[in-house]
């Protein structure tokens, strides 16, 4: 089993449309989780970052994190052709060694 | 506040030399990990750096090394380069807050 898996996609969605990004983790210690977004050709941006559970919104970016069942999700309202990248799932190792492991990637399009 | 930097942005290298890339991290901040993106592999943890000693590796062989500076840069050093060692070299830097770490541009590391 993989530490960090991602449906690898594509996911297409119209513009305009929720687009739902998923993530499920194995080490129950991990406490602290990202979400960065990587245009083709470009480093990963950080766009989301979630240590409780609950919802976490910022602007069309909504965050959720799930401990018990080792999950972590990305929305993005109102999508946008702008939006089209890979979006990666990272997951602090527990144990404050500051590594983040990935998942392999969320490939999103967005079409008008 | 500047971002995290990189450098060069591309690097061009034969089978059996060795490669050295070079990072600084955000002003302020002691810390700088490196990751590899090699195709097919997804981002993988490389190495930490703080306060000038190595705090953390991940699952690479020793030809991977590297050292933090009295400046907090670092160098990250691949001796006896392999051809699948062609792969983007991100370096991050801790932010503002808990846990979350920043990309610079990365190097594009290709060996022929």
């Amino acid at each position: 089993q993989k530490e960090v898996e991602q449906n690898s996609g594509p996911l297409s969605v119209p513009e305009g449309a929720i687009a739902s990004l998923n993530c499920t983790y194995s080490d129950r210690g991990s406490q602290s989780f990202f979400w960065y977004r990587q245009y083709s050709g470009k480093s990963p941006e950080l766009i989301m970052f979630i240590y409780s559970n609950g919802d976490k919104e910022d602007g069309r970016f909504t965050a959720q994190l799930n401990k018990a069942s080792q999950y972590v999700s990305l929305l993005i309202r109102d999508s946008q052709p702008s939006d089209s990248a890979t979006y990666l799932c990272a997951v602090n190792q527990a144990g404050g060694y500051n590594k983040l492991i990935f998942g392999a990637g969320t490939r999103l399009a967005v079409h008008p | 506040e500047a971002g995290v930097t990189q450098s060069p942005t591309h690097l061009i290298k034969t089978r059996g030399q060795q490669a050295t890339l070079r990072c600084s991290p955000i002003s302020g901040h002691t810390s700088v990990y490196w990751y590899q993106q090699a195709l097919g592999l997804g981002l993988q943890f490389l190495l930490w750096y703080d306060e000038g000693e190595e705090r953390n590796r991940g699952n690479f062989p020793p030809r991977f090394s590297g050292r933090q500076f009295p400046n907090y840069s670092s160098e990250l050093n691949v001796n006896a380069l392999e051809l699948e060692d062609s792969a983007l070299y991100l370096c991050a830097s801790p932010g503002q807050g808990k846990n979350e770490q920043f990309f610079g541009p990365g190097t594009r590391l290709t060996v022929l």
